[in-house]
């Protein structure tokens, strides 16, 4: 089965701070994985996405994951958290169904 | 490019009634998905189409959960009858090829 885990439900960072949220995945192959954010009240919004290119990908808002095969890891990092970016992460990955499996959420709080 | 037009933003319903929720995803988009997001929680697929096929329905909870896409466009979520547990925010998506696009989303609240 298919599978991804976010392994911190609650992220708290410093503003200004670097940001660590963590998704590790299961699957048979290598699968394509994305990072969404949602903000409260607001829809779910493409952050980044792996595809089998670039292992280091590249979002928007300083955003960006490193897709490790070896350690079946794609975590989410930002150099400096700004408060805007206080929301909910969510890791998701993709089959060839185009079924998509969400992980369980990342709150993400940055203190001023 | 428009994104995923939902309707209505909320709705707020006694238990027992029905309610339908409404979803107009991405022009050319072949799949579209229903997902329903409890506070707290990660969305949780309700159904999955492509075109007008149904793709996966395992989780839909078919005594009172119905959806449609007729013409392989515009979909309808319909809950009749509404039970207290089905409060959450209803969100549609669309898709061409991997990528999802996510609608702002119909939170219902069942009292």
């Amino acid at each position: 089965a298919q599978s991804v885990t976010q392994l911190d439900s609650h992220v708290s960072v410093s503003e200004g701070t670097p940001v660590l949220l963590r998704c590790n995945y299961s699957s048979s192959y290598s699968p394509s994985l994305f990072w969404y954010v949602q903000h409260p009240n607001k829809g779910l919004q493409l952050l980044l996405k792996y595809t089998s290119a670039a292992t280091l990908v590249k979002g928007i808002n300083g955003f960006e994951a490193e897709f490790k095969k070896s350690e079946t890891s794609f975590h989410l990092t930002k150099p400096s958290a700004h408060m805007s970016d206080a929301a909910e992460y969510f890791c998701v990955g993709v089959t060839g169904a185009n079924n998509l499996f969400f992980g369980t959420g990342t709150r993400l709080t940055v203190i001023p | 490019e428009a994104g995923v037009a939902q309707s209505p933003r909320y709705k707020i319903i006694e238990k027992r009634q029905s309610v339908a929720f409404w979803c107009n995803p991405i022009s050319g988009h072949a799949t579209l998905y229903w997902y329903q997001q409890i506070l707290g929680q990660g969305p949780k697929l309700l159904i999955q189409f492509q075109n007008n096929g149904v793709v996966d329905d395992s989780q839909l909870p078919k005594d009172r959960f119905s959806a449609e896409r007729l013409k392989g466009v515009d979909s309808t979520l319909k809950i009749q009858p509404a039970k207290l547990e089905d409060s959450a925010v209803y969100l549609c998506a669309s898709s061409l090829v991997l990528e999802a696009f996510f609608g702002q989303g119909t939170r219902l609240t069942v009292v």
